[in-house]
């Protein structure tokens, strides 16, 4: 996990305001991910950035909006979220978007919505 | 459409015993196999990926792993358990597009 950082580490927030989470990664890699993990559910994909493009958008909620300033930074705006939306979110990155480049991920944002 | 399944919630070993956690998938295409492990309060760390050639992929910490064509399996194994290794452990998929698809996780207990 080292080479892709987080920041906050945890975070609460009501819902009707707004935050951001910020991921950065000193790898070199050229894309970007964003992942939810919630309790007793498998990871669930939210966005992919590959050369600060989104190529991937799974069906996520507008109250989550991604940024992809450069290669080595991640943003995922947050607003008027919901309780549901607690968990931990989790970013990654890898060399490509190819599908045989593995994916390095940082140690996470733990969420919750009050 | 890809999937993942990993059949057991959690694994209980003995210390210096041979482990296995299992894992099956569904794909379209060529499938490309990873292991993930994360402890408590962490992301999730590479163990080992299979893309192509020996179906014997050897990783990080002594872990390997069997891919299995005609049984759609890819079984993480480590010869000798340590207390250290207990973890989450999870099994992801993907195929030619962007979306990794990830089990839901087996909790492996290694018991001193």
């Amino acid at each position: 996990e080292t080479g892709v950082t987080q920041t906050p580490r945890h975070l609460v927030m009501g819902m009707t305001n707004k935050k951001s989470l910020k991921c950065e990664q000193h790898l070199g890699h050229n894309a970007m991910y964003w992942y939810k993990q919630s309790a007793k559910k498998p990871l669930e994909l939210m966005f992919v950035y590959s050369l600060e493009e989104r190529v991937e958008n799974n069906s996520v909620p507008s109250r989550f909006s991604p940024e992809c300033p450069n290669s080595s930074h991640l943003f995922l705006h947050l607003h008027t979220l919901q309780p549901e939306d607690s968990a931990l979110y989790l970013c990654a990155s890898s060399q490509s978007a190819s599908p045989t480049d593995t994916q390095y991920f940082g140690p996470g944002t733990r969420l919750t919505v009050l | 459409a890809q999937s993942v399944a990993q059949p057991e919630d959690q694994v209980n070993v003995a210390e210096g015993n041979p482990l296995t956690v299992k894992c099956t998938y569904s794909v379209s295409g060529n499938p490309y196999l990873f292991w993930y492990v994360q402890y408590p309060n962490r992301g999730l760390q590479f163990l080992l990926k299979y893309i192509t050639g020996d179906n014997l992929v050897k990783g990080s910490y002594g872990f390997e792993a069997e891919f299995n064509k005609s049984q759609t399996s890819f079984h993480l194994k480590k010869p000798s358990a340590l207390v250290s290794d207990s973890a989450l452990y999870f099994c992801a998929v993907r195929d030619v597009g962007f979306k990794t698809i990830f089990g839901a996780g087996t909790r492996l207990f290694v018991k001193a």
